[in-house]
């Protein structure tokens, strides 16, 4: 078993969606918590992070942890063309940021 | 904002030669610099972490004379794989940190290098 599951996807929506995207992790140790965007062929962005359990939301962009389900949540609101890309969360149990342990990513296409 | 380059973007290379990538903090200095790794559709997995001026600490799994990791400065880390073969060609991703303190220490990545060993 993978310390970090992620729906692969694809997923579709229509422009305007809101995309909903969630990683359930195994490692109680875990305390950050990051979500990245990756185009195609290019290196992972920094979209958000979230320090243990709770919400944080930045512009159209909310990301949640639930820490007692070990589970983490990412929502795109009005959706764009350009968010069109592969999410990957990410969580790490030091705030030194060390060792990243990524989610396989999942793909999201947003349709005009 | 904290730019990471690494070159080349792409490489082709025989089997059993070898090959260097750069990874580069353009605007800042990173302490640590990370080398993953990515395969088609799946997810970065982190063979090595290194800082400056020390030698790497590798990953389990991931042979340290096959992949060569050089810190030499607060700007530049170098991975060279040695003696590639075409099981070696992946897309392999750099990142940096600068250690500033603060409650994250955030990593940025580099645009990757695409290595195909035919």
């Amino acid at each position: 078993q993978k310390e970090v599951e992620q729906d692969p996807g694809p997923l579709s929506v229509p422009e305007g969606a809101i995309v909903s995207l969630n990683c359930t992790y195994s490692n109680s140790a875990f305390q950050y918590f990051m979500w990245y965007r990756q185009y195609s062929r290019k290196g992972p962005e920094l979209l958000m992070y979230t320090y243990s359990s709770g919400n944080k939301e930045d512009g159209r962009f909310t990301a949640q942890v639930d820490k007692s389900s070990k589970y983490i949540s990412l929502f795109i609101r009005d959706s764009q063309p350009s968010d069109s890309a592969t999410y990957l969360c990410a969580m790490s149990a030091s705030a030194a940021g060390n060792k990243l342990t990524f989610g396989g990513g999942t793909r999201v296409l947003v349709k005009p | 904002g904290a730019v990471v380059s690494q070159h080349p973007s792409w490489v082709i290379c025989k089997s059993g030669t070898s090959v260097k990538i750069e990874c580069r903090s353009l605007d800042f200095q990173a302490t640590t610099m990370f080398w993953y790794r990515q395969f088609p559709k799946q997810s970065l997995m982190l063979m090595a972490t290194s800082n400056e001026g020390s030698k790497a600490t590798y990953e389990q799994g991931v042979e340290k004379d096959k992949f060569l990791i050089n810190h030499a400065s607060l700007t530049l880390s170098t991975l060279t794989v040695t003696s590639a073969h075409p099981e070696d060609s992946s897309f392999y991703i750099c990142s940096a940190r600068a250690d500033r303190g603060g409650v994250y220490n955030e990593q940025f990545f580099g645009p990757g290098t695409r290595l195909t060993v035919l």
